[in-house]
This record gives structure tokens, sequence and C-alpha cells, in this order.
């Protein structure tokens, strides 16, 4: 099975400040990966499709980059909004799809 | 836009079936695979399995002995059922829209539509 690893597991920002949570694939999936922002008692919402493509609706300040194993998350200006937990999805597999542990974003 | 309106029991006894149905409104429902995820207490996300329109299925072997996802497409609904529960299965459960875009020929999968979620707790 395909492991799903995300760094930080938490970390602590400032309104306006540059974000980057990174992913880790335990083998190559290409740019079968996908980002995803949840916040408290709510569902996850996607981001980022494709490793690289922005869901339509989502502001441009978030991207995606990446391929075979090593993925980043990027938001360029951290808004009071984004404060939330963000998850990485692999789709790779005929599991279909494997999530990472999350990324706690909070405020400083 | 496509909504997703789901419902079930919320509080089952250990060794009893968790039972949810989720409603596929204001679009199409052929044409997509759709999906139960689940998420424990202050836990991440974990993906049960999948169906399509036609009942074709995809299952996340670790689950895959208790699992079952059915569909009816008369009503465009499809149902999750997880025998044998115990209290490792509470969780919040979610159905979700599956979409797949093919782009320089590879069939890229994501979950861009999601229900709000059912509270499943398994208590004696």
């Amino acid at each position: 099975d395909i492991q799903m690893t995300q760094s930080p597991s938490s970390l602590s920002a400032s309104v306006g400040d540059r974000v980057t949570i990174t992913c880790r694939a335990s083998q190559s999936i290409s740019s079968y990966l996908n980002w995803y922002q949840q916040k408290p008692g709510k569902a996850p919402k996607l981001l980022i499709y494709a490793a690289s493509s922005l869901q339509s609706g989502v502001p441009s300040r978030f991207s995606g980059s990446g391929s075979g194993t090593d993925f980043t998350l990027t938001i360029s200006s951290l808004q009071p909004e984004d404060f939330a937990t963000y998850y990485c999805q692999q789709s790779y597999s005929t599991v279909r799809f494997t999530f990472g542990p999350g990324t706690k974003v909070d405020i400083k | 836009q496509v909504q997703l309106q789901q419902w079930g029991a919320g509080l089952l006894k250990p060794s009893e079936t968790l039972s949810l149905t989720c409603a596929v409104y204001g679009g199409s429902f052929s044409g997509y695979y759709w999906s139960w995820i689940r998420q424990p207490p202050g836990k991440g996300l974990e993906w049960i399995g999948e169906i399509n329109h036609s009942g074709s299925t995809n299952y996340n072997p670790s689950l895959k002995s208790r699992v079952t996802i059915s569909v009816d497409t008369s009503k465009n609904q499809f149902s999750l059922k997880l025998s044998s529960v115990t209290a490792a299965d509470t969780a919040v459960y979610y159905c979700a829209k599956i979409t797949s875009i093919a782009v320089a020929g590879k069939n890229y999968y994501y979950m861009d539509v999601w229900g709000k979620g059912t509270t499943v707790t398994v208590s004696s």
C-alpha cells in the first residue's frame, strides 16, 4: 500500500505569512495528488487536484506543486479563513484513495 | 450544482450493522463514482470505498470483509453497510462525489462534492 506522510504536523502562522506544507508518498504517484482543507465540524473541501490544478472557486493564493513522491501546498498570503487542517490524498493506487495524516495551521 | 444529503442511525451497539444512505441532488448520477469516507474523533480521513451507477465497487482492503456499498439509480442514492461494528468504527462518515478528469492521456480522480457528515457512535 502507498503511505502518505505530511510535514509539519502543525504550524503556527500569522495573517499575511507564506505557508508551505509538504506531502510525501512512499512510492512514486506521478501527479495523482490532491489537497483538501477541513475546518472544525465541516466536511473537507477540495483545493488542488492533479498536484497543481486549482479547483474552481478556490482563491489563487493556494497553489500546488510536485510530482513523483514529493509535493507541496503553498498559501502565498495566509488569510484568517485559511486557519484549518490540510490533507493530501493520493489517487494512484488500486486502493483508490489514501490520505495523509493532516497539517493543522493555526494562529500564531 | 450537485448536492449530497446523507442520513442514517447515529448510535449503534457493538456487533450491529451500520447503515447510511446518501442522496444526490441537482446533477447527473451516472458517469461518476460515489464514495464513503470516515474520520474517527480527532483523527484523519480514511477512504472506505466507492461505487458507480452500474454497481461496480472498489473497497479499502482493510474494511472489505465488512463493507457493502450499493446503489439505487431510481432514487439517485447510494448506501453503506458496515457489519460487526466495534468502538473503533466510531467516526464521522462522509459521502462524496468522485470526479475524473483526463489530462494528457491520464485519468485523475478527486472528491469535489461532499456531504455534511453523519456522526456514528458505537457503544454498549
